[in-house]
């Protein structure tokens, strides 16, 4: 598989829970970058990692969002207590390079909160 | 601020019209990148051309085109003689180069192609 993996495809849970999601990159992809798209909108930049490296987070990142990247392969996203603004479709995305090479999105999982 | 605008939210065309998708952006590095992206309704996001801010020449693709103008910060996409497939919501990003890679997207515009 050479492209990006993300699971689950749909996720849905009740306000209040905790949820987690799984980026695998491509594989020879140092950079990992999680966005999130709300309907209507353009996907919008949450977080960036470098190797296993958290570079940057964006302010839209609250402290109920965390995301690690162990071992600088795959990644997770988890949100904690989970709120109904939440509800969004999360993409991961790779690239390798200073410059953004073979920048590629994987399908993304969306999230619903009830 | 937004850095990249896309003023069209929703174009309609008859199946082999052509249509021109406007993108402006901002941005005071003189290094950076430009990309579109298609998002069929499946959702996936899908490349469809990335390039550099010095390299102006505009690019053609099969039914694709590009054209990049700096001095007055647009890059437009067009599709020659639409085709039913294309229809999709279609985004303009930018990537600065002291960003780490980060794509900025504008809003998107949705492209609704009717036989």
């Amino acid at each position: 598989d050479t492209g990006v993996s993300q699971n689950p495809r749909h996720k849905i849970t009740k306000r209040g829970q905790n949820v987690t999601f799984r980026c695998d990159p491509i594989s020879e992809h140092n950079r990992l970058y999680w966005y999130r798209q709300t309907l209507g909108q353009g996907p919008e930049f949450l977080t960036y990692f470098q190797n296993e490296a958290q570079l940057e987070k964006s302010r839209l990142l609250s402290d109920r969002f965390s995301a690690e990247r162990p071992k600088g392969s795959f990644s997770t996203l988890e949100i904690q207590r989970t709120e109904q603004g939440d509800s969004a479709m999360y993409l991961c995305a790779s690239s390798v390079g200073l410059i953004p090479y073979g920048y590629t999105f994987g399908s993304g999982t969306r999230l619903t909160v009830v | 601020a937004q850095k990249v605008t896309q003023a069209q939210t929703e174009i309609s065309v008859v199946e082999k019209e052509d249509v021109t998708l406007d993108c402006v952006y901002e941005t005071r590095d003189t290094t950076y990148y430009l990309f579109w992206y298609k998002q069929p309704p499946s959702g996936e996001l899908v490349f469809l051309i990335r390039r550099n801010s010095f390299d102006e020449q505009n690019e053609i693709s099969g039914r694709y085109s590009w054209n990049f103008q700096k001095s007055t910060s647009s890059f437009n996409f067009t599709i020659t003689a639409s085709q039913v497939v294309d229809s999709a919501v279609y985004f303009c990003a930018l990537s600065e180069i002291d960003s780490w890679g980060k794509l900025q997207f504008g809003a998107g515009t949705q492209v609704v192609v009717t036989p």
